[in-house]
Parts: structure tokens; sequence; C-alpha cells
């Protein structure tokens, strides 16, 4: 059974950081590009950014570029978003998902975990 | 980047069809495929993959869901509708950079 488990989120002043962790099991998880997909309080769904199987390629939304940094280590099964410079629009629960799979046509969001919340706030 | 428009809700019958739009502000098709999936979600959980690629249906997903369209225009159908399919539904496309969603289409009864 495909599992992601994620952790790491909590309540940090704008300015601060945080780091989110994923931990995957039940799949080789070299085999899928990872990603990051978050949803402000009663909105909608937005990808955050995706990497791909090794880790050599990464890919950010406008908003998060040069402030966070996604990071796979792949001999832990493990996802990692680094979030500098937090802002209080970045106040959302952020989901761990599988992104596109090596055998897959097109990248897609098959499995997700239960999320984390992230409240930035002074 | 690409949008996708979604109608806000939808208000149904129960064991009735529910049909659901998803409009995008450019092709989304890559070599015949249809970059463009379905999701579900009810409040407190994490969403579910549904329907990739236009019209197939997810692991585990009941046939009650289908989904058509192409280039622009996509459609998320549910025939009929349980009471357990009460959630907000959103489309997503994953043909560029940044991925995006609809806005989601929350499903009532009517």
């Amino acid at each position: 059974e495909v599992q992601l488990a994620e952790s790491g989120g909590g309540l940090v002043q704008p300015g601060r950081s945080l780091k989110l962790s994923c931990a995957a099991s039940g799949f080789t998880f070299s085999d899928y590009y990872m990603a990051w997909v978050r949803q402000a309080p009663t909105k909608g769904l937005e990808w955050v950014a995706s990497i791909s199987y090794d880790g050599g390629s990464t890919y950010y939304r406008d908003s998060v570029k040069g402030r966070f940094t996604i990071s796979r280590d792949n001999a832990k099964s493990s996802l990692y978003l680094q979030m500098d410079s937090l802002r209080s629009e970045d106040t959302a629960t952020y989901y761990c998902t599988t992104d596109w799979g090596i055998a897959a046509i097109s990248p897609l969001f098959a499995y997700w975990g239960q999320g984390t919340l992230v409240t930035v706030s002074s | 980047d690409i949008v996708l428009t979604q109608s806000p809700a939808l208000a149904v019958s129960l064991e009735q069809r529910a049909t659901i739009s998803c409009k995008t502000s450019q092709n989304v098709d890559n070599y015949g495929i249809s970059y463009m999936h379905w999701y579900q979600q009810k409040p407190g959980q994490q969403p579910k993959l549904l329907i990739y690629e236009g019209s197939n249906l997810a692991s585990g997903i009941p046939a009650r869901f289908s989904g058509s369209g192409s280039g622009t225009d996509f459609t998320l159908t549910i025939d009929p509708v349980e009471a357990d399919d009460i959630a907000t539904y959103y489309c997503q496309q994953s043909k560029d950079y940044p991925y995006t969603f609809g806005a989601g289409t929350k499903l009532e009864l009517k």
C-alpha cells in the first residue's frame, strides 16, 4: 500500500523558515517525480514544486521561486520542502504527492499524503 | 499560465446524472493524449485521483465516474450520483508548468 506521511508543519512567524518532510513507502520512490501541492484554508489546490526522479531537475511556481527548495533522498524514500522567508500567503495545508511515474504517459498526482498545516503569523 | 475554468457549484438529485465541465485557456493535448486529470476532495481529506488523461478511470474508482473531452473542453460525469459523491471536484492540467488546477466545483444535493 502506498503511504505518504508529511511532517514538519506548524506556526511560524513571517520571514522565518520551516522544513517539511515526507516519508514514502509502498512503492519504488525513485520511479516517481515527486511534488508538493498546497491548499490555503477554504481555498482550492495549488501546485508548489516538483522534482525529478534523481533530484537533478526542479520546478517551482513563480510565487515561491527563490524562497522554497524541493529536494529528495532516494536512499531514505523521503521528500523535503525547505521554506524560507515565509509570508502570510504561504499559510496552507501542504500535501506531498507522487508526480510523473516512470511508466506513465503524463505527469499526474496519483497518491497523496494527509497533509501538514503551515501557519505563517506573528 | 494555463487557466482552468470550472463552475463553482452544481446541485443534483441522488440517482441523477451530474456533469461537471472544465475549460482551459490553452490546448492541453500532447500527441493525442489529454494532459487533463480530475480529483475528488471531501472535507478534511486529501484529494483523490478519479480520472487521468481525460478519460481513464483511476484504480479503485467506481464505473459511475467517467471523463471525456479533448483540447480545451473537458467533462466529468457521475451517473448515477450517490450520497458518497458529495464533494468538491477539481480538474488539473499537467501539459505545462506551472501545473494548474481549476477552482473546484462543489457538488451539492438538490
